[in-house]
């Protein structure tokens, strides 16, 4: 079966440093890896998503992540966190490889920014 | 170009009662997911709706249903409702012909049985 997995409850880091929440995979075929942020209250918003090709996918609001096959890792970074980034952040990959709105998530990963 | 939107946004439910959420996807998707969401079990796929049928389902009893109309609206039920039904449903769309189209989801309804 198809996995995800934050090892990360939770990361702390100080406005302006970067950024790093980490997410590792379990798939079978070619991966389909996509990363989703929920600010309090909300649903969740697509940030980025990795397909085929460049290992390092760029997102939204400066967001990018980098594939790792020989680690099975997709961990999302940002070079400079601001406070507004604070929120969860949610590792996902499809529940299998056929055509589907079917996600399977890691346990999120809330970011803490600290001024 | 309009996101998902979901119905309603809040509401609070006695046990045993029954409840529909409704979702609207973005103009042109024709899949259409539910995912329910609490703290404890995290972010749970419910069902896929496709063309109006049924095409993928979660590991979630028979209370919990939905259906698809022609325009790709969705809507799901859950009847007898329990504490434990207590949570963020997510409703969410694609295109849905590939593995790796874009899910886009709405704001959620957050249900709350007392």
């Amino acid at each position: 079966a198809q996995s995800v997995a934050q090892p990360e409850d939770q990361v702390n880091v100080a406005e302006g440093n970067p950024l790093t929440v980490k997410c590792t995979y379990s798939v079978s075929g070619n991966p389909y890896l996509f990363w989703y942020v929920q600010y309090p209250n909300r649903g969740l918003q697509f940030l980025l998503k990795y397909i085929t090709g460049d290992n390092l996918v760029k997102g939204s609001y400066g967001f990018e992540a980098e594939f790792n096959k020989s680690q099975t890792s997709f961990h999302l970074k940002k070079p400079s966190a601001l406070v507004s980034d604070s929120a969860l952040y949610f590792c996902a990959v499809p529940l299998n490889n056929n055509a589907g709105n079917m996600l399977t998530f890691g346990g999120g990963t809330r970011l803490m920014v600290k001024p | 170009k309009a996101g998902v939107t979901q119905t309603p946004r809040y509401l609070i439910k006695t046990r045993g009662q029954q409840v529909t959420l409704s979702c609207s996807p973005i103009s042109g998707h024709r899949s259409v997911s539910w995912y329910q969401q609490t703290p404890g079990q995290g972010l749970q796929f419910l069902f896929e709706y496709f063309s109006e049928t049924q095409r993928n389902k979660g590991n979630f009893p028979g209370r919990f249903s939905g259906r698809q109309f022609s325009n790709s609206r969705s809507e799901m039920n859950v009847s007898t409702l329990e504490l434990g039904d207590s949570a963020l449903y997510l409703c969410a769309s694609s295109s849905g012909e590939a593995s790796g189209n874009t899910i886009y989801f709405g704001e959620g309804s957050w249900l709350t049985v007392v």
